[in-house]
């Protein structure tokens, strides 16, 4: 019964350093969201894949890139991180991308940019 | 600008009194909105929602209220149980737009044994 599940809990990070942060659910969702949540800011969205093989930008998607690499996964990748990018990642699924379809999220990954 | 405003950053109530969470919105394309509960370490679970079309919905001790004339919506829980203790977010999406939900900046309710 594990749901979202994301990995890694927690990492530091150099100005400049890359890394990617890895999300699989295994409830057969279609649709799957990269969340930021900074204090004061609540949670805003970076990436969604409605369906496997489809990729769109949310509201904050510069410095970041995606892919959805199979029905299950769902990655996220800084390619040079800065101090901004410095945040609680949450991954997320839902069953189909539809404004009814509650969101699942993993347990996050907490993320310091220095 | 935020869309989605949690003006309350924290709430203290007595166990098994009413917790009353609020929440306003600017956008008045909004229609269907979602109140999910984040408990720390933890990601946000999904507690209740309400489309435009309805101005309550109940799920046991959980009711949403929406007023579209204000632009506000609040979640009541009665009665409240320390369990409950958790950060509140509300959430809002157009139900003909994408699919982006604009979530406000959370409430931390404590319940106080």
């Amino acid at each position: 019964n594990a749901g979202v599940t994301q990995t890694p809990k927690f990492q530091v990070l150099k100005t400049g350093q890359s890394m990617t942060l890895q999300c699989a659910q295994d409830m057969n969702h279609n649709s799957m969201y990269w969340y930021r949540q900074d204090p004061g800011m609540g949670l805003r969205l970076i990436y969604y894949s409605a369906s496997e093989g489809t990729t769109d930008k949310g509201e904050v998607p510069n410095g970041y890139n995606v892919s959805r690499l199979n029905k299950r996964e769902f990655s996220l990748r800084l390619e040079s991180a800065a101090p901004s990018q410095t945040s609680v990642y949450f991954c997320a699924s839902s069953e189909v991308a539809s404004y009814n379809s509650p969101l699942h999220f993993g347990n996050g990954t907490r993320l310091t940019v220095t | 600008d935020q869309q989605v405003k949690q003006n309350s950053p924290s709430l203290s109530v007595q166990e098994g009194r009413i917790s009353i969470l609020n929440c306003d919105y600017t956008n008045s394309m909004f229609d269907y909105f979602l109140w999910y509960k984040k408990y720390p370490a933890e990601g946000p679970t999904f507690l209740i929602s309400i489309s435009s079309i309805k101005d309550k919905n109940e799920d046991g001790r959980f009711t949403v209220f929406l007023n579209k004339s204000a632009k506000h919506l609040s979640l009541h829980i009665v009665p409240s149980q320390p369990g409950d203790s958790a950060v509140y977010f509300c959430a809002a999406n157009i139900i003909s737009g994408t699919y982006k939900y604009i979530f406000g900046t959370g409430t931390r309710l404590k319940v106080l044994a």
